[in-house]
C-alpha cells in the first residue's frame, strides 16, 4: 500500500520570502501522480499543482513550483513570493492504480505580513 | 470559482432525521466521489462512483447512503447519524474514474458543514 508523509504539521514564511514544503511518498508502482492541494480556512480543497512521474520536468504553475526527486521518492512544494493568501493547510497527494487519492496529514502554512 | 457545487453549505440534524447532501458538476466529468474531513485531518474517501455505478464504497456504515441519479449529480442520503458523523464531506470529480490515470485529476467541491446534535 502507498503511504505519503508530510513531516511538517506547520511552516510559516514571512510576507514576499520563499517557502518550501515536504512531502515524500512511498510506493512501488512505476507510473502514477502527485498532487499538492491547497485548503484555506473556508475549507475548499484546491488543486495547486499535479506531477506526473513520467516526466522529468517540474511541474509549475505561477509562484507555485515543485522539486520532484522521483528515485528519492520527493516531492516538496516551493511557494514564491509567499503572499497572505497562501496560508492554508497544504496537503500531498498521490493517485494510485486503484484510483484512489491518497493523503499525506498536512502542513499548516502561515504567512506573516 | 468552483465547478462541482455542494447544498446545503451548512446542515444540522437530529439524530432520528434523514436529510441529503447535494452535488453537482458541469464539467462533464464520468467520477464522482464522496469524501468526509474532520477536523485538521486529510480527506477520507468514501464512495466513488464511476459512469453513475458504484465502483469504490470503503465500508462506509448503511446510515450513509449514496446515489447518483445521472452522471452530473450526485447524492448522499443520510438517516440516523451519530454525533460523531459532524464532519465537512466534500463532493469531488474527475474527467474518468479509477483506474485511468491521465484524467484522474479530481476537482472538489466546497464542502457541506454537517452537525449532527
Amino acid at each position: 500500500a502507498q503511504t505519503v508523509t508530510q513531516s511538517q504539521p506547520e511552516m510559516s514564511v514571512q510576507e514576499a520570502e520563499t517557502v518550501t514544503l515536504s512531502c515524500t511518498y512511498d510506493t512501488s508502482e512505476s507510473d502514477y501522480y502527485l498532487f499538492w492541494y491547497k485548503q484555506p480556512p473556508s475549507r475548499q480543497m484546491i488543486l495547486v499543482i499535479r506531477q506526473e512521474a513520467y516526466k522529468q520536468q517540474n511541474a509549475t504553475e505561477n509562484r507555485f513550483s515543485v522539486n520532484f526527486q522521483k528515485a528519492a521518492k520527493s516531492f516538496s512544494l516551493k511557494i514564491s513570493d509567499s503572499q497572505l493568501g497562501d496560508a492554508a493547510m497544504y496537503f500531498c497527494a498521490y493517485y494510485n492504480q486503484g484510483g484512489k487519492l491518497i493523503f499525506g496529514q498536512g502542513t499548516e502554512l502561515s504567512v506573516k505580513p | 470559482d468552483t465547478e462541482v457545487t455542494q447544498t446545503p453549505k451548512h446542515l444540522v440534524m437530529g439524530m432520528t432525521n434523514k436529510k441529503s447532501l447535494k452535488c453537482e458538476q458541469h464539467m462533464g466529468h464520468r467520477a464522482m466521489y464522496w469524501y468526509k474531513q474532520k477536523a485538521k485531518k486529510p480527506p477520507e474517501l468514501m464512495f466513488v462512483y464511476s459512469y453513475e455505478k458504484l465502483s469504490i464504497n470503503e465500508s462506509v456504515p448503511s446510515r450513509f447512503s449514496p446515489e447518483c441519479p445521472n452522471s452530473s449529480l450526485l447524492n448522499l442520503h443520510l438517516h440516523a447519524l451519530q454525533p460523531e458523523d459532524s464532519a465537512l464531506y466534500l463532493c469531488a470529480s474527475s474527467q474518468e474514474g479509477p483506474g485511468n490515470k491521465k484524467r484522474n485529476t479530481i476537482y472538489f467541491g466546497e464542502g457541506s458543514w454537517l452537525t449532527v446534535v
